[in-house]
Formats: structure tokens, C-alpha cells, sequence
């Protein structure tokens, strides 16, 4: 069973906190993606990672920065998170050849 | 970017049959997937086309054809369970891995 696991389901933070999600995969994909999700606006890709070190802006990056120091681990940071921040965040991976799987998803609420 | 279509809501009847379109562009085309999402949780996989045809899965299918750009995803005898969103996803394999989704289609199944 692939597992793609994220660190929290549900958070709150306040304006202007440091925010860390995490995300851990087993499957050994060496794509990583993070997404934000909000009704009527669909998935969003905000960052992705194709190695370890290495990174790409998606769509939406401004506000936020990741991570990546080992294959298994993105990070998504949210450097001083705002109420519009708020929103369901869904980290995935894929390789060649095969669909993405998603984690569970975190729902962060910026208060 | 890419930009990908399909409508925002649907709604069909227990037992009966319904297809979900969605357009996309052609070009750094590798493959469309098909996701299932339920309110709150993250998406999951249904079907992933790469040629011209349709793909069939129990309940499922799905057609592709890559000169129009166009996809669809069949549902037959709907249940009551059938209702959630389902996101059309173009994967671009050109010298990265690609994930785009559409805003996805809202289905409700009505007895």
C-alpha cells in the first residue's frame, strides 16, 4: 500500500506564525508536489520538487517556500502565514508511467 | 499554462448513466487522469489514459482523444455513493513530471 503521509489534518495558526507542513512518502517517487485546494478555484499547484535539493515554483508560490533535504520528506513552509492562507493543503508524488497519490490532506485555518 | 475544462456541476439519477467531459490543450500532452474526490478528503485515483480509446473499469471508463484534446469519464448504474467531485488531471511528461488539474465537476446522485 502506497503511503503518502502528512503531518497534521487539521491546524490552526495565528497571523504571522512560521507554519511547517510536512509530507513523507514510502514509495520512493522522486516527484513531489504541494497543492492547495479552495472551492471553486480547484487544485492549485503551489511548489513541486523533482530531486532532492531541487525545486520548482507551481502557480501559486508567493508566500510560501519548501523543502526538500531527503528523497522521502517535502516540506512546505509558510513564512508568515495570513488569513488567506487558509485553506486545505494536499502534498502528492508521482513518477513516469503511473498516477499521483495523495496524502490525506491538512486543513490549516489562519487566524 | 495549461488550461483545463470541464463543468462545474452535474447532476444525475440513481441506476442511470452520466459523462463528464473535459478539454484540455494538446500540446507536452504524456496523459490525462481521472480522480474521484469526497467532501474532506483528498482525491483518489480512478483511470489514466495515454492513447486514443476508451479505458474500461468495472462501473467506470474513460475516452481520450489526443487531436481534439478532449476526454470524458462515464459513470454507469450511479449510486447514491457515486456523489463527490471528479477532477480531470493532464499529466506533461516533457522533461518534468506535470500535474495539472481542472477545477473540477460536482456530481450529485438524486434517488
Amino acid at each position: 500500500d502506497v503511503k503518502v503521509t502528512q503531518s497534521s489534518r487539521y491546524l490552526v495558526k495565528r497571523t504571522g506564525e512560521k507554519v511547517f507542513l510536512e509530507c513523507v512518502q514510502d514509495m520512493d517517487h522522486e516527484n513531489m508536489f504541494w497543492y492547495r485546494q479552495d472551492p471553486g478555484l480547484g487544485l492549485r499547484l503551489i511548489y513541486f520538487s523533482y530531486d532532492v535539493k531541487m525545486k520548482e515554483k507551481g502557480d501559486i508560490p508567493e508566500g510560501y517556500s519548501v523543502s526538500r533535504e531527503k528523497k522521502e520528506r517535502f516540506s512546505l513552509i509558510l513564512e508568515s502565514a495570513s488569513t488567506n492562507q487558509t485553506s486545505m493543503y494536499l502534498c502528492a508524488i508521482g513518477t513516469f508511467g503511473t498516477e499521483a497519490f495523495f496524502g490525506q490532506g491538512t486543513r490549516l485555518t489562519v487566524v | 499554462g495549461q488550461n483545463i475544462d470541464q463543468p462545474t456541476e452535474m447532476t444525475a439519477t440513481e441506476g442511470a448513466i452520466v459523462q463528464i467531459n473535459c478539454t484540455y490543450q494538446t500540446s507536452g500532452f504524456n496523459g490525462l487522469f481521472w480522480y474521484q474526490q469526497h467532501a474532506g478528503e483528498a482525491p483518489t485515483f480512478l483511470s489514466y489514459n495515454v492513447l486514443d480509446g476508451l479505458e474500461e473499469k468495472g462501473r467506470f471508463s474513460s475516452f481520450l482523444s489526443r487531436s481534439k484534446g478532449y476526454s470524458y469519464l462515464l459513470l454507469k448504474e450511479l449510486q447514491m455513493k457515486d456523489s463527490a467531485s471528479y477532477l480531470c488531471a493532464h499529466f506533461s511528461g516533457a522533461g518534468s513530471y506535470q500535474l495539472t488539474f481542472g477545477k473540477g465537476t460536482k456530481l450529485s446522485v438524486i434517488p
